[in-house]
């Protein structure tokens, strides 16, 4: 089983549409947790943290439920610039490194 | 601009080949990785570096080799490439147990 599992998509949504992607972890140790974003044939960026409180940065909010291990990305009115790979990772507390999951793609159209 | 840079952008090898991807970094991190990216694999980490003067395996270290040159700069070394290495090769640097990375654009290899 993968550490950290995604849904690959696509998700195909239209302009203002909202959607949400979910990711689970396998390894109850880990610390920290983020969203990552990666542009066709580019390099990941930080996309925003994950806290336990749930945490908000304009049209995204990301949640997490360490009960489950899941973690979750929301992102509402969307734009046709939202269209990339999201990527799900964890520091894990075995390593102290990040582990990525595989991504989902979104392809938002006009 | 601050940031971490990797060169080349892209490379072709004949099987049983030998090169050395190159990364630097200016944003003063001590810790450095390297990546790679393979279709529906998602960034596996073959080697990295926690501060100058170590170096550590990753999830994927078989084939590979890497320096830690300096504070800066963090090589990878292909010694006998094989297809199975063709992939996308990122770097990465950030302060130690972050979850903040940041990436240079990448080394697209196809070893053929």
């Amino acid at each position: 089983r993968k550490e950290v599992e995604q849904d690959p998509g696509p998700f195909n949504v239209p302009e203002g549409a909202t959607v949400a992607f979910n990711c689970t972890y396998s390894n109850s140790a880990s610390q920290s947790f983020f969203w990552y974003r990666q542009d066709c044939r580019k390099e990941p960026k930080l996309l925003m943290s994950v806290y336990s409180s749930g945490n908000e940065d304009g049209r995204f909010t990301a949640q997490l439920n360490r009960a489950s291990q899941y973690i979750s990305l929301l992102i509402r009115d969307s734009k046709l610039s939202d269209s990339a790979t999201y990527l799900c990772v964890v520091l894990s507390g075995n390593t102290g490194k990040l582990i990525f999951g595989q991504g989902t793609t979104l392809q938002v159209k006009p | 601009n601050a940031g971490v840079t990797q060169t080349p952008k892209f490379q072709v090898l004949k099987t049983g080949q030998s090169m050395t991807l190159q990364c630097a970094q200016d944003m003063n991190h001590n810790s450095m990785y390297w990546y790679r990216q393979d279709p529906g694999m998602g960034l596996r980490l073959i080697y990295y570096s926690a501060s100058e003067g170590t170096t550590d395996k990753g999830e994927v270290p078989n084939g590979y080799n890497v320096s830690r040159l300096n504070k800066r700069e963090f090589s990878l070394r292909l010694e006998s490439a094989a297809p199975s290495q063709t992939s996308v090769y990122f770097c990465a640097s950030s302060y130690p147990g972050q979850g903040s990375y940041t990436f240079g654009s990448g080394t697209r290899l196809t070893v053929v």
